[in-house]
């Protein structure tokens, strides 16, 4: 399979928890990996591995999988976290590099 | 302190090519993998292609009749050539470098350090 799935838009208050998915058949057998990216910026890698927090991340993010759907969990969202987020990972062969469509945090 | 810088030119006619390099500073470009990915404005992101220290290519099956990579070892740059343009490949394209991931039975890649990205507008 080709594709990862994630919802267009979530939507959360400030000091609440965002959960942010993405499916594929893919991720029962590949890590996935976490880009933001905010308004004129480039991504910036989030999580990598499924679970691994990359350099300079806060702990409020974090991440989990299970089975063919990882989740990206933002703990406590502030303001500054309003981004477009973006899941990523390869096909089960190896071969291709498959990027998710991408969900909209918006911190009300 | 690793950077990337896209350049290349800004405006490219229909039917041309478009060539970007990727500058890299603060590393080496063995042992990684060099990445080309693109976004369409407002869209989300695209996987372009891969490129290694060896010269070993993977390209997005989309795209890969027109792509060319190129990596330049020793002058720590690698390039893209896209043929035959039109409007829908008019985007922002950026570089970024990709980790292996470990362990892992099969390849995967994830990209831990990207450039600003250049706007690319394929127009006559």
């Amino acid at each position: 399979s080709y594709e990862l799935t994630q919802a267009p838009s979530v939507s959360v208050s400030p000091g609440q928890t965002a959960r942010i998915t993405c499916s594929g058949e893919a991720l029962s057998r590949q890590f996935a990996h976490w880009y933001a990216q905010r308004p004129g910026q480039a991504p910036v890698l989030v999580i990598y591995q499924d679970t691994e927090r990359a350099s300079e991340i806060p702990e409020r993010f974090s991440g989990s999988t299970s089975g063919a759907t990882v989740t990206l969990t933002i703990s406590g969202v502030q303001a500054e976290d309003e981004a477009d987020y973006y899941c990523q990972s390869s096909d089960r062969s190896g071969t291709y590099v498959l990027f998710g469509g991408g969900t909209k945090l918006t911190v009300l | 302190q690793v950077l990337l810088q896209e350049s290349g030119p800004g405006l490219v006619k229909p039917s041309e090519t478009l060539s970007l390099t990727c500058i890299v500073s603060g590393a080496s470009i063995p042992p990684y993998y060099w990445i080309w990915i693109r976004q369409p404005p407002g869209k989300g992101l695209e996987w372009i292609g891969f490129i290694n220290y060896s010269g070993f290519t993977n390209y997005n099956p989309s795209l890969s009749s027109r792509v060319t990579m190129s990596v330049e070892t020793s002058k720590t740059h690698f390039s893209l050539r896209l043929t035959s343009v039109t409007a829908a490949d008019t985007a922002v394209y950026y570089c970024a470098r990709g980790i292996l991931v470990q362990p892992s039975t099969v390849p995967g890649w994830y990209f831990d350090v990207w450039g600003r990205g250049t706007l690319v507008t394929v127009s006559s």
